[in-house]
């Protein structure tokens, strides 16, 4: 089994929707990440959480410790947010080095 | 600002030559890795360095080398390609110890293939 489980695979939504992406993991952290990949392109991390919630323009990331599961919603989806979102995590202990998921593509429609 | 540099962005080669890929960071950062990212499968850390002159194993180190001389470059050795070393690598860095729960900085990968 995978320490990092990301669901849906693949998703496809038409803009404007509100997206969810979850993020569940099975072993102690100190923090989650969530990353950004466009098609051919490099990854950008767009949040790195150990509680609670955070908030980037159209972008909320929120994670519960005890329930060891992370969501990343998109509001207003645009057809730019087409991407494979990446969830990674900072095992307790593990210093800087990271484990991953998978990743889930995300296709915005026009 | 740079930020983290990799070079050379595309390459071809045949099995069994030789070539680095090259990494470096402007960031002051003592964490640096390499990651290999392969179809349908999640980032793999290949090796990692904690800091200037220590590199460690990460979990598919088997035909790379690493050696870190300075902070801001840790390039990646390919002794003998092979085809199944065929895949997309990535450099990541950021701080470490008491900071270490930091943002990760990729770069923008090297897409290499091996004939």
């Amino acid at each position: 089994k995978n320490e990092v489980e990301q669901s849906p695979q693949n998703l496809t939504a038409q803009e404007g929707e509100f997206i969810t992406i979850n993020c569940s993991y099975s072993v102690g952290i100190s923090a989650l990440h969530w990353l950004q990949q466009h098609p051919g392109g490099g990854i950008v991390s767009l949040f790195m959480l150990s509680s609670g919630k955070k908030k980037h323009g159209r972008l909320i990331a929120t994670i519960n410790i005890q329930e060891k599961h992370s969501s990343l919603h998109i509001t207003a989806s645009h057809p730019r947010d087409s991407a494979v979102y990446i969830c990674a995590v900072t095992m307790s202990g593990a210093n800087s080095k990271l484990t991953f998921g998978k990743g889930i593509t995300l296709s915005v429609r026009p | 600002n740079a930020g983290v540099t990799q070079t050379p962005k595309f390459q071809v080669l045949k099995t069994g030559q030789s070539m680095t890929l090259q990494c470096a960071q402007d960031m002051n950062h003592e964490y640096m890795s390499w990651y290999r990212q392969d179809p349908g499968m999640g980032l793999r850390l290949i090796h990692y360095s904690v800091g200037a002159g220590i590199t460690d194993q990460g979990e598919v180190p088997n035909g790379y080398n690493v050696s870190r001389s300075t902070t801001e470059d840790f390039p990646l050795r390919l002794l003998s390609a092979a085809p199944s070393q065929t895949s997309v690598y990535f450099c990541a860095s950021s701080y470490t110890g008491p900071y270490s729960n930091q943002p990760q900085h990729f770069g923008d990968g090297t897409r290499l293939s091996i004939l």
